[in-house]
């Protein structure tokens, strides 16, 4: 089945603590991204990655940190997690590697961090 | 990317058709309609993308005005699982930019 899965789905820190959210997708696209969602603020992006060791900022990026050396992977690392970065999460990945203006994202079911 | 403008909420009866407005006034000839829909808390969910003409998949019907100002979202016949968040997007670059949606409730 072609799925975008994220992990964990559900994750309590601590401020400081360095975390890993992971995201995996199966369908060989090229392009990758994560959001954020955070109440009356709708869904931002943090990060992307066009292709294979090539990732951007999005709009929030402050805080967190991406890799892309397989291209089924794309990992969120947040180093020093904070509180304001107690979020819900999603990951999603698209076909083209260029502009996905005729390309539809599929997402990741979400990861809910809270950062105490 | 051109501003979006939905309801915030709207009510359909189940067996009814949902009609979704969007509004896209300054939207440009290259950027193309999408609409995404978030049941509660899960990831989006494609639904339907068109650029000038009128497009209809097996989730949903999208109606594009002549002057591509505005659209509607169709879902036929609505089900309670059709109760989410429906987000309309003009886009032409390489992000979505999610607004705040319109939120569908689906009543028996």
């Amino acid at each position: 089945e072609a799925q975008v899965t994220q992990n964990p789905r559900y994750l309590i820190t601590v401020t400081g603590k360095k975390l890993t959210v992971t995201c995996s997708q199966n369908m060989n696209h090229e392009y990758m991204s994560w959001y954020r969602q955070d109440p009356g603020l709708g869904l931002r992006q943090i990060y992307y990655s066009m292709n294979v060791e090539v990732t951007d900022k999005g709009d929030v990026p402050e805080g967190y940190k991406v890799s892309r050396k397989e291209k089924r992977n794309f990992p969120l690392i947040l180093e020093s997690p904070s509180p304001n970065q107690t979020s819900l999460y999603f990951c999603a990945s698209s076909l083209s590697g260029g502009l996905p203006t005729t390309d539809t994202q599929y997402f990741g079911p979400g990861t809910r961090l809270t950062v105490l | 990317d051109a501003k979006t403008t939905q309801p915030p909420s709207m009510d359909c009866a189940e067996g009814r058709a949902a009609n979704l407005p969007c509004n896209h006034s300054t939207i440009s000839g290259n950027e193309y309609v999408y609409w995404y829909r978030q049941i509660h808390s899960q990831g989006p969910q494609y639904i339907i993308h068109g650029l000038k003409n009128n497009e209809t998949n097996e989730m949903a019907s999208l109606i594009i005005t002549e002057d591509r100002k505005s659209s509607t979202l169709i879902l036929p016949h609505a089900t309670l699982r059709d109760t989410a968040v429906y987000y309309c997007i003009a886009l032409s670059t390489d992000k979505l930019i999610f607004g705040t949606g319109t939120r569908l409730q689906v009543f028996p």
